[in-house]
């Protein structure tokens, strides 16, 4: 069962334009939410995060947005450019307690390209 | 600064023989991960270490996958015998302490099993 679902294999979006990227998950123990970027031949790399507690987080062209209600997460990158052209991959973990020790639970990735 | 390092990048092996993989974690990492990646089922993790000592190995997918963590700065991951379906691409990953979820990925290996 995928607990940690983006539903949109790839996207494609012109460079300058807004890219949105989603995700949804299932668990509502998830509490902490990552979103990570992974370029080819390298390893993901983090990019924002977002804790239950707060419904946005922004760091420079990246916003993260969270619904607790819908169990959504969104990641907008305005504006956008072809540098930004790689794999993002929404993960969520449940740290309540401090009772996780950081597992991960990854959705499937979307394959952003930003064209010129 | 050195990042997670793995190696090798890349191995082909045929069925049935034994594949070493290795990883360098971060200097001062005390979480190590093991993740794997392919088409059907994204990125899962596969096996957890905190200061060397497994924690928790669930997601290991039977018991021809074996992981080690002899010292603060080396792990390994054992497929014997492997088989064509262990083809992935393996990725390590280490945090600064427990509990920490913005981990530091290597460049991962592309295993092949023929």
């Amino acid at each position: 069962d995928q607990q940690v679902k983006q539903n949109s294999p790839s996207l494609s979006v012109q460079e300058g334009r807004i890219s949105i990227l989603n995700c949804d998950y299932t668990n509502s123990m998830f509490d902490y939410f990552l979103w990570y970027k992974k370029y080819p031949a390298e390893g993901p790399t983090f990019l924002i995060s977002i804790s239950s507690i707060k419904d946005k987080n922004e760091d420079g062209r990246f916003t993260v947005f969270l619904n607790k209600s819908a169990k959504h997460l969104s990641l907008h990158i305005v504006p956008s450019q072809p540098g930004d052209s790689a794999v993002y991959f929404c993960a969520a973990s449940a740290n309540a307690g401090g009772t996780s020790y950081g597992k991960l639970t990854f959705g499937q990735g979307t394959i952003l390209t930003v064209h010129p | 600064d050195a990042g997670v390092i793995q190696s090798p990048r890349h191995e082909v092996t045929e069925m049935g023989q034994e594949v070493t993989l290795r990883c360098k974690p971060i200097s001062g990492h005390n979480s190590l991960f093991w993740y794997r990646q392919t088409m059907m089922r994204g990125l899962e993790l596969l096996i957890y270490f905190n200061n060397n000592v497994p924690i928790d190995d669930s997601g290991m997918p039977e018991d021809r996958f074996s992981a080690k963590m002899p010292n603060a700065s080396f792990s390994t991951l054992k497929i014997q015998p492997s088989e064509p379906r262990d083809s992935a691409v393996y990725f390590c990953a280490s945090t600064p302490f427990y509990g920490n979820t913005e981990a530091f990925f290597g460049q991962g290996t592309r295993l092949t099993v023929v």
